[in-house]
């Protein structure tokens, strides 16, 4: 079946820093959505991106799908307390959205 | 507009023992989706409602779990016997339409225990 792998599994960031997550897929997807869980939270969606190639960005949030549909990424500038939580990114194939198992980023002040 | 409605917000069970999940997914969407959230993890899907009819149940262990959307509104999840792996966050979400393919709005989640 379909997998979706992430990494790092841990980002530990310096506030003011850039880091990047990337998330790679064993299979081309329809899409790739991108989530943010909180601590005690639950995932909320941030972005989805659909077009080869496609580049997207919220603010200090870059976010990139590859050529061939099979990767993507997420670059943070500039990191804040506000980022802290897990990234999650899910490939949608044939109606089916699986996640990987997300990016966990803690910032230091 | 009102989000996702899930409940109970925990749940401490014995293993062997039967629970349910309820889920009112936000009004007007059409897909109904159950994800599994163990501690360290991705959700995993467990099944996957399109109205009131199953479009996808294939991880869903049918042995001991089951779910139903019977009006195409609300829908229930039931584990029975629970087993101690069982132990996870259980998420509902929901979509305007699996074949438009846009995010999914998650609810709070029910996290189980079976001790």
């Amino acid at each position: 079946g379909q997998q979706v792998m992430q990494i790092p599994q841990y980002q530990h960031v310096q506030e003011g820093e850039d880091f990047t997550t990337y998330c790679n897929s064993s299979t081309t997807l329809s899409n790739i959505q991108w989530y943010k869980q909180r601590p005690g939270g639950h995932p909320v969606f941030l972005i989805q991106l659909v077009k080869s190639g496609e580049v997207k960005k919220q603010k200090r949030l870059t976010f990139q799908f590859g050529e061939a549909k099979k990767n993507s990424s997420l670059h943070i500038t500039a990191t804040q307390t506000t980022d802290v939580g897990t990234y999650f990114c899910a490939g949608l194939n044939d109606y089916k959205l699986s996640f990987g198992a997300g990016t966990t980023v803690t910032v230091r002040a | 507009e009102a989000g996702v409605a899930q409940s109970p917000r925990y749940k401490i069970i014995e293993k062997r023992q039967s629970v349910a999940f309820w889920c009112n997914p936000i009004s007007g969407h059409a897909t109904l989706y159950w994800y599994q959230q163990i501690l360290g993890q991705g959700p995993k899907l467990l099944i996957q409602f399109q109205n009131n009819g199953v479009v996808d149940d294939s991880q869903l262990p049918k042995d001991r779990f089951s779910a139903e959307r019977l009006k195409g509104v609300d829908s229930t999840l039931k584990i029975q016997p629970a087993k101690l792996e069982d132990s996870a966050v259980y998420l509902c979400a929901s979509s305007l339409d699996r074949r438009v393919g846009y995010g999914y709005t998650f609810g709070s989640g029910t996290r189980l225990t079976v001790v």
